[in-house]
C-alpha cells in the first residue's frame, strides 16, 4: 500500500512569506505527526492531530501552525518565514493516537525548505 | 526538559564485527523506546522498539533497555556496509505526551 505521501518535496522561499506542506497519511492511519529536523537541532516535534483535532504541541513559536481533514490528510503552515526554519519537515502517521509503543510511526519523504 | 543523548561519531566498525550504538535519555517516566535508522537524504525508518527491561532481539539488531540506567543500546551483529547509517534513538513518555523526542543521532561506517 502506498506509504507517508509529502508536497511539495523541496521549496524555496524568502524571509517573510508563507508556506504551507501537505501530508497524506498512510490510508487507515488517522494520527498525523510532524517534525522539523536540522543539522544543530535534529529531529524536533512540531504537532500531533488525530480526528481533526491538535492533541500535542511542541515548543514551536505559533508562526507554526497545522491542521487535519476530515479524510485525515494534514497540512501544516509556516508564516513570516525566518532564515532559522530552512530544514527538513518530515511528516509520519500512525493508525491510533497515543502510546506510539501501540502504533510504529511511519515517516514520509520530507519536505525540504530553504529559506533566503 | 527531556532530552535524548547520543555520542554523534562518526562509529567505524569493520565489516562482519558487532556495532554498539548507546543512548541515554532524562525522562524517567519514559515508557517506549525506539532505534530509527536514516540514510543520508532519506527518513528515518524503525529498526527496533522496545517497552521493557532486557533484551529484545530481531534477527541481527538487539536492542537493551535498562530503566534504573535511564540506557538503551542498540546491538548490530555481523554489521554489513549497507548498514552505514545515522542510527536515532527516540523515547516516548506514553499517554498523551508530546510525541517523540529524538537524539541528535550516531553516524555509523561499517568499513569493508
Amino acid at each position: 500500500k502506498a506509504g507517508v505521501t509529502q508536497t511539495p518535496r523541496y521549496l524555496i522561499k524568502t524571509r517573510g512569506q508563507q508556506v504551507t506542506l501537505s501530508c497524506s497519511p498512510i490510508s487507515g492511519h488517522r494520527s498525523v505527526s510532524w517534525y522539523q529536523q536540522t543539522p544543530g537541532q535534529g529531529l524536533q516535534f512540531l504537532f500531533e492531530y488525530f480526528s481533526e483535532t491538535q492533541r500535542n504541541k511542541g515548543n514551536f513559536p505559533g508562526r507554526f501552525s497545522g491542521r487535519q481533514f476530515s479524510n485525515s490528510r494534514s497540512e501544516m503552515n509556516v508564516s513570516t518565514l525566518e532564515l532559522g526554519d530552512s530544514a527538513l519537515y518530515l511528516c509520519a502517521s500512525s493508525l491510533i493516537w497515543g502510546n506510539p509503543g501501540a502504533n510504529v510511526l511511519t515517516f514520509g519523504a520530507g519536505s525540504r525548505l530553504t529559506v533566503l | 526538559q527531556k532530552e535524548v543523548e547520543q555520542n554523534s561519531g562518526p562509529l567505524s566498525v569493520p565489516e562482519g564485527a558487532i556495532a554498539s550504538l548507546n543512548c541515554t535519555y532524562s525522562d524517567r517516566v519514559s515508557q517506549s523506546f525506539f532505534w530509527y535508522r536514516q540514510y543520508s537524504g532519506k527518513s528515518p525508518e524503525l529498526i527496533m522498539s522496545i517497552y521493557s527491561n532486557g533484551d529484545k532481539e530481531d534477527g541481527r539488531f538487539t536492542a537493551q533497555l535498562n530503566k534504573a540506567s535511564q540506557y538503551v543500546s542498540l546491538l548490530i551483529r555481523d554489521s554489513q556496509p549497507s548498514d552505514s547509517a545515522t542510527y536515532l534513538c527516540a523515547v516516548h513518555s506514553g499517554g498523551g505526551a508530546d510525541g517523540l523526542t529524538f537524539g541528535k543521532g550516531t553516524h555509523l561506517i561499517i568499513q569493508p
